[in-house]
């Protein structure tokens, strides 16, 4: 069965850096898009970035733009997401997607929370 | 980017009941290019239904999505108490940026 392992999330300060991992399994990992999605505390789903099956292309959310880098490598099925220059505001869930057939989000991570305080 | 708009915002009903969820696109979005997510308490969340009304692998026939062109709906047939959750409808037609309406919370009476 798909699962999507994410680790990496803590407690940080204004400013400094964090790296999430994201382990996919029960699937063909090189196979597929990848997303972050995340969810501050009490609100709702915001699309974050997106690395396409063989790290050729990637996109970002407009408000990580500059800060955050999603990359991936297919031999260890991992996807990452670099997060530098954080901010308050940063403070969420960070869910591990994959992307379906049409670009829809069919399997998630159960998520590692970022917090962004000092 | 295209916004989209969720009513409403917490619907409360009696076990049995029909839920009737709206989703309102700012521009028109492709029904092929139009999905909702449950969020049970404390889980991530899950795909319902792609392509405006095919539902996901495993999702109950009482849930039933229809729309076209910017306005869109989500139907929960003869509600139980695990459907208590947030939905979100998304759109994936003018992407990036994949974009999520704010939500809809529903309770049980």
């Amino acid at each position: 069965q798909v699962q999507l392992v994410e680790s990496g999330g803590g407690v940080v300060q204004p400013g400094k850096s964090l790296r999430l991992s994201c382990a996919g399994s029960g699937f063909i990992f090189n196979s597929y898009a990848m997303h972050w999605v995340r969810q501050a505390p009490g609100k709702g789903l915001e699309w974050v970035a997106v690395i396409w099956y063989d790290g050729s292309n990637k996109d970002y959310a407009d408000f990580v733009k500059g800060r955050f880098t999603i990359s991936r490598d297919n031999p260890k099925n991992t996807v990452y997401l670099q997060m530098n220059s954080l901010r308050a505001e940063d403070t969420a869930v960070y869910y591990c997607v994959r992307e379906g057939l049409d670009p829809y989000f069919d399997y998630w991570g159960q998520g590692t929370l970022v917090t962004v305080s000092s | 980017e295209i916004v989209l708009t969720q009513s409403p915002g917490t619907l409360s009903l009696s076990p049995g009941e029909r839920a009737t969820l709206s989703c309102r696109a700012s521009q028109r979005v492709s029904s092929t290019y139009l999905a909702w997510y449950q969020q049970r308490p404390g889980q991530a969340p899950r795909l319902l239904i792609y392509g405006t009304s095919s539902r996901a692998t495993g999702i109950p026939d009482r849930f039933s999505g229809r729309g076209s062109g910017t306005d869109f709906t989500l139907t929960i047939d003869r509600l139980e108490p695990e459907d208590v959750a947030g939905y979100y409808c998304q759109q994936y037609d003018s992407s990036p940026p994949w974009t999520f309406g704010q939500g809809t919370k529903v309770e049980i009476k």
